[in-house]
């Protein structure tokens, strides 16, 4: 089946120690997106790629970079991540004209 | 800019009653609309869309919606609740062009008593 995947389910970090979340889409969709999520609130957009063509929400941390090498693989990374950065991180991915098709996020706890 | 409105933080219904729960949005041209639902734990699955047409959309799971563009809404129904369904729902409007934005809703928790 077509899906999108998410590495690790859960991560656990230290404070101020890099973290790298990857997601992998089987559905050959040309745009990715990175989102935050925590408790019983919405999922909040971080990023998004259209192909190759990065673009930043405007009040996402700096902590917060993206890297997409490839249309199947996208890959999040959390530079000095703090106390106030646990949460549910969901990647999503979409075509052109199509609805957002999510994976099944990686729960980040910093210690 | 875009918005959506879920009115309703918290809903409890029996098992087998029919569910209805409120959507509003804001947005200056015609929308898409989607509704999402995420199981505690997990990501969010689409459960139905609406991009143009029959303004009656099926989903999965046995949900539908209907678009009313003069009351701007988009409220998601199923006639007869399943203890399976108890989740969180979020409605979520999408900005037409690149990109494919979505601005959600901040959810309405759904509980089914048995």
């Amino acid at each position: 089946d077509a899906m999108v995947i998410q590495n690790p389910r859960y991560q656990v970090t230290q404070f101020g120690k890099p973290v790298t979340l990857s997601c992998s889409q089987t559905l050959n969709h040309n745009v990715m997106y990175w989102y935050q999520q925590k408790s019983s609130q919405a999922p909040k957009l971080l990023f998004h790629y259209y192909d190759k063509d990065f673009n930043n929400e405007a009040d996402t941390p700096d902590n917060f970079q993206s890297r997409r090498p490839n249309t199947s693989f996208c890959f999040l990374d959390i530079r000095s991540p703090g106390l106030g950065d646990a949460a549910m991180y969901l990647c999503a991915t979409s075509s052109v004209a199509g609805g957002q098709y999510f994976g099944p996020g990686t729960r980040l706890t910093v210690t | 800019a875009q918005s959506v409105t879920q009115p309703d933080i918290h809903i409890t219904v029996s098992e087998g009653a029919s569910l209805e729960l409120r959507c509003n949005y804001s947005y200056g041209a015609t929308p898409y609309l989607f509704w999402y639902v995420q199981s505690p734990g997990q990501g969010l699955q689409l459960l139905l869309k609406y991009f143009s047409g029959d303004t009656l959309v099926q989903g999965i799971k046995g949900f539908e919606a209907e678009f009313k563009r003069s009351q701007s809404s988009f409220n998601l129904r199923k006639p007869s609740v399943h203890w399976s369904d108890a989740a969180e729902y979020f409605c979520a409007v999408g900005i037409t062009g690149g990109g494919n934005k979505l601005t959600f809703g901040t959810g309405t928790q759904l509980k089914v008593e048995l």
